[in-house]
């Protein structure tokens, strides 16, 4: 079955703009989260979505945000670009909620920069 | 969740069996330890977990000592491409979602 389809690949924005990425999940995953890479922090999460509303967050400003519409599939946004939010964006999917036996399936990511 | 420490760097010659270790001397009861690797560029790779008990599946063996507080990852047979950074994890078996905290793991590099 496919995997976690991340669009798009690559992104160069400029300082001061606004971006959206896309996640869809492989079918039947219910859970999509999503991380940020850099070199300086590693991979850090950033907010998980479980049936359209959002249950956990990480320690982000307000201009990340998310939302997962009814097919499961989800989008970030990220408003007022800063050089620091350059970066390796990853969706990860899982079919539960529930941690004990969930495995989390990433895709290739969303390789986000800012100029 | 449980913070885990692993080695930031280690060597293995292709062919042979790399054990990977993870401390996670605060793991609580109901926390499993899981493994991922990232391939340079990619995303994140899920590996194995466990409870208590010895794991094995396709890609790997997952040890945890009887005490749970810590773990080794056995690639038996590494290859070229099990280069990679490895990371461990515990997360806890509740409903509170998939929230995965990363470390900075063990980059492992296995040579010719």
């Amino acid at each position: 079955k496919a995997g976690v389809t991340q669009t798009p690949r690559y992104l160069i924005k400029t300082r001061g703009q606004q971006v959206t990425l896309s996640c869809s999940p492989i079918s039947g995953h219910r859970s999509v989260s999503w991380y940020q890479q850099t070199p300086g922090q590693g991979l850090q999460f950033l907010f998980e979505y479980f049936s359209e509303t959002q249950r956990n967050k990480g320690n982000f400003p307000g201009r990340f945000s998310g939302r997962q519409f009814s097919n499961s599939r989800s989008e970030m946004n990220v408003s007022t670009l800063e050089l620091g939010d350059s970066a390796l964006y990853l969706c990860a999917s899982s079919l539960s909620s529930q941690a004990g036996n969930t495995e989390a399936f990433f895709g290739q990511g969303t390789r986000l920069t800012v100029v | 969740d449980a913070k885990t420490t692993q080695p930031p760097s280690m060597d293995c010659a292709e062919g042979r069996a790399a054990n990977l270790p993870c401390n996670h001397s605060t793991i609580s009861g109901n926390e499993y330890v899981y493994w991922y690797r990232q391939i340079h560029s990619q995303g994140p790779q899920y590996i194995i977990h466990g409870l208590k008990n010895n794991e094995t599946n396709e890609m790997a063996s997952l040890i945890i000592t009887e005490d749970r507080k810590s773990s080794t990852l056995i690639l038996p047979h590494a290859t070229l491409r099990d280069t990679a950074v490895y990371y461990c994890i515990v997360r806890a078996n509740n409903n509170a979602g998939n929230m995965l905290t990363f470390g900075g793991g063990t980059r492992l590099m296995v040579k010719p």
